[in-house]
């Protein structure tokens, strides 16, 4: 089993929908999480941090089920410019980056 | 935060050369990293670049192929040599504070095309 899989979507939603996308990761001793985003031939950017349960910053929250081992981030009220690739990352030892999940927001 | 160059941004090579990519960050960093992102790839770390000593490569990598410089905290060099066509490829240079518990900043990418 891979350390981190991610659904690759793509998910086509229109501007101003919610959608969210889940992380699954192989090691249960993983106890906090990144998520980046990576625009198109583009560098990945740290979205957000998770060391607990979870986090919210604006439009964005994380909310990590340690039972079932995954994480997950709901994007409210997409806007266009949310258009990107989302990676999800397991803190702790070397970064392990998932496929990623691909997310395209249509006006 | 730490931002972090990468020289070149992109070339393209013949195939049998070597290209040495350079990377450089703005402030002291405890780890560096080189990942290499394939197209409609995720990212696939290479090795753990060392200061002074050799880089820790991961399976699949090895030295002879990817030689690894880290003369000091803040730069690092990788080489992709006696290329092929099957490492075209963009190489990411990355570094953080701490060994999995800080924020890895990445460098804008070296795309490398071989022909």
């Amino acid at each position: 089993r891979k350390e981190v899989e991610q659904d690759p979507g793509p998910f086509n939603v229109p501007e101003g929908a919610t959608v969210a996308f889940n992380c699954t990761y192989s090691n249960s001793a993983s106890q906090s999480f990144f998520w980046y985003r990576q625009d198109c031939r583009k560098e990945p950017k740290l979205l957000m941090s998770v060391y607990s349960s979870g986090n919210e910053d604006g439009r964005f929250t994380a909310q990590l089920n340690r039972a079932s081992q995954y994480i997950s981030l709901l994007i409210r009220d997409s806007k266009l410019s949310d258009s990107a690739t989302y990676l999800c990352v397991p803190i702790g030892g070397k970064l392990i980056f998932g496929q990623g999940t691909e997310l395209s927001v249509k006006p | 935060s730490a931002v972090i160059s990468q020289k070149p941004s992109r070339d393209i090579c013949q195939r049998g050369t070597s290209l040495t990519i350079q990377c450089q960050v703005d402030s002291q960093v405890t780890m560096m990293f080189w990942y290499r992102q394939q197209p409609g790839q995720s990212l696939t770390l290479i090795a753990t670049a060392n200061q002074g000593s050799e880089a820790t490569y991961e399976s699949g990598f090895v030295i002879d192929k990817f030689p690894i410089s880290r003369p000091n905290l803040t730069f690092s060099t990788l080489t992709v040599s006696n290329m092929s066509p099957e490492d075209s490829s963009i190489y990411l240079c990355s570094g953080s504070s701490a060994l999995g518990t800080d924020t890895q900043y990445f460098g804008p990418g070296t795309r490398l095309t071989v022909l």
